[in-house]
């Protein structure tokens, strides 16, 4: 089995604070996603990262991808209430399987 | 394009029913899997589906049981429902490999009492 562990499980903040989250295996994956899920939503894509180091931004979010490509992490700037929600990483293998990390529920507090 | 279709968006069964959950994926999307997504368990991987034929299957009893039309909708069945099945069920559909990633679902909601 292909864990992914997220932390932290809870994440509750101000406004404007930074925050970044963590997804580790011990398993090697040959890409790395993060989804965010609002209530009562299914998860929405926000980024696939697939080389080892690999950095992404997306406005205020930016992704990185471990050099061993074996963990991942988040890093949120100056946080907004748009921003709650649980994020959930997900690797993939060869065989085009996907593993969901347990996820981390983030709450903005304006 | 339109998104990943499930339907119905609600549902509350009875012990003992069975129900039927059904998903229209991204038009050009030849992979369709299921999710069951609880508090205490997180995202649990049903099974997927690729021109109409099983691919994966997750740890789930016989119960669960799904397939696949050629026009690639996916129909999801879970007969003699227990308590614990309580669950929002995604669907999630995938164009060529797993790098691109899912386009999920709204989710169906379900509810057994």
């Amino acid at each position: 089995t292909q864990l992914l562990e997220q932390s932290p499980q809870f994440l509750s903040i101000q406004e404007g604070e930074n925050l970044t989250v963590y997804c580790n295996s011990s398993s090697v994956f040959s890409s790395l996603q993060w989804y965010r899920q609002e209530p009562g939503e299914g998860p929405v894509l926000l980024v696939t990262v697939v080389t080892g180091g690999e950095v992404k931004k997306l406005k205020r979010l930016t992704f990185q991808f471990g050099d061993a490509r074996k963990d991942s992490s988040l890093h949120i700037t100056a946080a907004q209430p748009g921003d709650t929600g649980l994020y959930l990483c997900a690797g993939t293998n060869t065989g085009n399987q996907f593993y969901f990390g347990t996820g981390t529920s983030l709450t903005v507090i304006p | 394009k339109a998104g990943v279709t499930q339907t119905p968006r609600y549902l509350i069964k009875t012990r003992g029913q069975q129900v039927t959950l059904s998903c229209s994926p991204i038009s050009g999307h030849r992979s369709v899997s299921w999710y069951q997504q609880t508090p205490g368990q997180g995202l649990q991987f049903l099974f997927e589906y690729f021109s109409e034929t099983q691919r994966n299957k997750g740890n789930f009893p016989g119960r669960f049981s799904g397939r696949q039309f050629s026009n690639s909708r996916s129909e999801m069945n879970v007969s003699t429902l227990e308590l614990g099945d309580s669950a929002l069920y995604l669907c999630a559909s995938r164009d060529r490999t797993a790098n691109y990633g899912y386009t999920f679902g709204s989710g169906t909601r379900l509810t057994v009492v």
